[in-house]
């Protein structure tokens, strides 16, 4: 059972607009949650966090929005790059201290000049 | 400071072979992770070692075992691959800081297993 899931596998917006990537959850259980940006050929890389006691976290051009009553989290980019095009993850952080990370299936954003 | 780094980058097994792929990170962390990533699939963690020392089974470990040489290194070794074990493996390390905080990723090991 997916514990984490990204239902949108692309999503292709225009250089300067928003673009919105979801991700649901299941278990009320996880209380960290971040955001993961790969390109091919390279090891994913950090983005930004958020904590289950906050409902927003911001940086730069990033913004990371939770909605525990959901169970959904979405990360915004204002305003999208194309080289902001990637395959982006989110993760759950579950086990306490040792920190393993539940990833969702990703979603490849592509952003159009 | 190169961070995590990961050998081979690529490999081919045929079935029953063995290999160990190799990790090491320069930035003194203590936890170390090896995950696997399969086509429309999330990274899969196998095994993690929260410490030098100490290693510990996660979500898909069957097939697999690992090894803490020191706070460095942290391997991974098939002992008869298998097709299944296609992927591309990733590790990572991470401080011992508090809940969520970042975990460094190597730029993975593309293995086939034919």
């Amino acid at each position: 059972d997916q514990q984490v899931k990204q239902n949108s596998p692309s999503l292709s917006v225009q250089e300067g607009r928003i673009s919105i990537l979801n991700c649901d959850y299941t278990n009320s259980m996880f209380d960290y949650f971040l955001w993961y940006k790969k390109y091919p050929a390279e090891g994913p890389t950090f983005l930004i966090s958020i904590s289950s006691i906050k409902d927003k976290n911001e940086d730069g051009r990033f913004t990371v929005f939770l909605n525990k009553s959901a169970k959904h989290l979405s990360l915004h980019i204002v305003p999208s790059q194309p080289g902001d095009s990637a395959v982006y993850f989110c993760a759950a952080v579950y086990g306490g201290a040792t920190n393993k990370l539940i990833f969702g299936t990703g979603t490849l954003l592509a952003v159009q000049p | 400071n190169a961070g995590v780094t990961q050998t081979p980058k690529f490999q081919v097994l045929k079935t029953g072979q063995s290999m160990t792929l190799q990790c090491a990170q320069d930035m003194n962390h203590n936890s170390m992770y090896w995950y696997r990533q399969d086509p429309g699939m999330g990274l899969r963690l196998i095994y993690y070692s929260a410490s030098e020392g100490t290693t510990d089974k996660g979500e898909v470990p069957n097939g697999y075992n690992v090894s803490r040489l020191n706070k460095r290194e942290f391997s991974l070794r098939l002992e008869s691959a298998a097709p299944s074990q296609t992927s591309v493996y990733f590790c990572a390390s991470r401080t011992i800081a508090g809940v969520g905080d970042t975990q460094y990723f190597g730029p993975g090991t593309r293995l086939t297993v034919l």
